[in-house]
């Protein structure tokens, strides 16, 4: 069965902290993993998108790794702000369809 | 200039009530969506079209019925509306072909269903 699991569930740190958000998959045949932000009442937002083949994709202060053979992501924020708190979604790709992880809930205290 | 817009964006209805839910994008793409998110936040595929043709249909129920009058619209209707039923629907699209997923779905706001 495919399944992916976030965790922490919860987050809350000062502002300025760096900090990991993990993401880890029973299903290595992936064909690619995306991480998404929901913010309360709305929709998502892709933040990133890692292929197979990929071991990291960068944006701004977001690093996302991908490591296949164990399963596992990573999404990694640099200086935290305020405005980055939110629901954080891992969603992993197999065939043509996104399996999503129950998403990690990040508040950033200023 | 919304790229993905579903309507309504609230809905409560009563058990048994039949509605439909209506999304539209406007980037161009091939491939559209509808996804579940119910109350524990978790987020599951239900069908996706590509070009007006059904992709992906998972194990929901077939009181959901799904209509792509052309490949920039994706409607949801559901019949005979169960208190199960209440979550959060989220319409997506992407520039995704009928192969493995390889490029990123844009999401609309989504709509909230309580049956009551």
């Amino acid at each position: 069965k495919q399944e992916v699991t976030q965790i922490p569930a919860a987050l809350s740190v000062p502002e300025g902290e760096n900090l990991v958000l993990n993401c880890s998959f029973t299903d290595s045949a992936i064909y690619n993993l995306q991480w998404f932000r929901q913010d309360p009442g709305k929709g998502l937002t892709s933040l990133l998108l890692i292929q197979s083949s990929q071991r990291e994709q960068t944006s701004g202060r977001l690093n996302a790794s991908l490591d296949k053979s164990s399963g596992r992501s990573t999404l990694y924020i640099a200086a935290s702000q305020p405005g980055d708190s939110a629901t954080y979604l891992c969603a992993v790709g197999y065939g043509n369809k996104l399996v999503f992880g129950a998403g990690t809930i990040l508040r950033v205290k200023s | 200039d919304t790229a993905v817009s579903q309507t309504p964006k609230y809905l409560v209805t009563q058990m048994g009530n039949d509605k439909s839910i209506k999304c539209e994008q406007n980037l161009g793409h091939d491939t559209m969506y509808w996804y579940k998110q119910d109350s524990k936040k978790f987020l599951k595929i239900m069908f996706s079209y590509n070009n007006k043709e059904l992709i992906i249909n998972e194990t929901v129920p077939n009181r959901f019925s799904p209509k792509s009058p052309d490949k920039a619209h994706l409607n949801l209707h559901i019949n005979s509306l169960e208190l199960g039923d209440s979550a959060v629907y989220f319409c997506a699209s992407s520039q995704q072909g009928r192969g493995p997923l390889r490029e990123t779905q844009y999401f609309g706001p989504g709509t909230r269903l309580l049956v009551l």
